[in-house]
């Protein structure tokens, strides 16, 4: 049963400190997203990589985010220096396009999230 | 700017009791819509894909029609288990290479037995 993983699946920070979030997308997917989900906004896109290239980082603020893959199986997000406002839960999720289209088909696949607290 | 908008926010269902879940939208050049189903501590599961209007698909209980302007989500004779948050998610840009999925904030279906 294919999954995208992510970790860690909770942490509690300190404002101020890194945060790093990783996800491995199922193996064979070329697009990757990065959401977060509070009770006030629902789900956010912050970034989006197809082919580990940024195609989409609007929905991100710039000044503390970034977001990579360094490799085909691996896509990070970082939050430096983190602040409380960022406590949320993010998701990745990974799908597949083809021809550098879409392929809608099957939706994309979410992981299971990081749950983050910033004190 | 595009928008998804899903009504009611949060539905109560007494078992077998059966209901319509609302998603509107407005967004330039639909590619397809999603819906998706989030239980608590969870991510998004994918149930079905929806790309013009007049299509439906089915699962179990659950049955997505798609219009020009809405989707409905029907639940028939709905069990215990299908307590959850259902999501709604457009993809636009069409005719574009891109594919990002925007959300509505969903509705919280609680059915009791």
């Amino acid at each position: 049963d294919a999954r995208v993983t992510q970790t860690p699946r909770h942490k509690v920070t300190e404002m101020g400190q890194e945060v790093t979030m990783r996800c491995q997308p199922i193996l064979g997917h070329n697009t990757v997203f990065w959401y977060r989900q509070t009770m006030m906004q629902g789900l956010e896109l912050l970034a989006y990589f197809r082919n580990r290239a940024p195609l989409d980082d609007s929905g991100m603020p710039k000044d503390r985010f970034s977001a990579e893959m360094p490799d085909a199986t691996l896509a990070t997000l970082k939050i430096q220096p983190s602040e409380p406002r960022d406590s949320a839960v993010y998701f990745c999720a990974s799908g597949l396009a083809m021809e550098n289209r879409p392929r809608l088909d099957y939706g994309y696949t979410f992981g299971s999230g990081t749950r983050l607290t910033v004190v | 700017e595009d928008q998804v908008t899903q009504s009611p926010e949060a539905l109560r269902l007494q078992e077998g009791e059966s209901s319509s879940l609302n998603c509107s939208y407005t967004v330039s050049g639909l590619r397809g819509l999603f819906w998706y189903r989030q239980d608590p501590g969870k991510g998004p599961e994918f149930l079905f894909t929806l790309y013009s209007a007049g299509e439906e698909k089915e699962k179990e209980r659950l049955k997505a029609t798609l219009t020009k302007k809405e989707s409905f989500l029907h639940i028939t004779a709905p069990k215990p288990e299908d307590s959850a948050t259902y999501l709604c998610a457009v993809v636009a840009d069409r005719g574009s290479t891109l594919g990002r999925l925007y959300f509505g904030r969903g509705t919280q279906l609680t059915v009791w037995p």
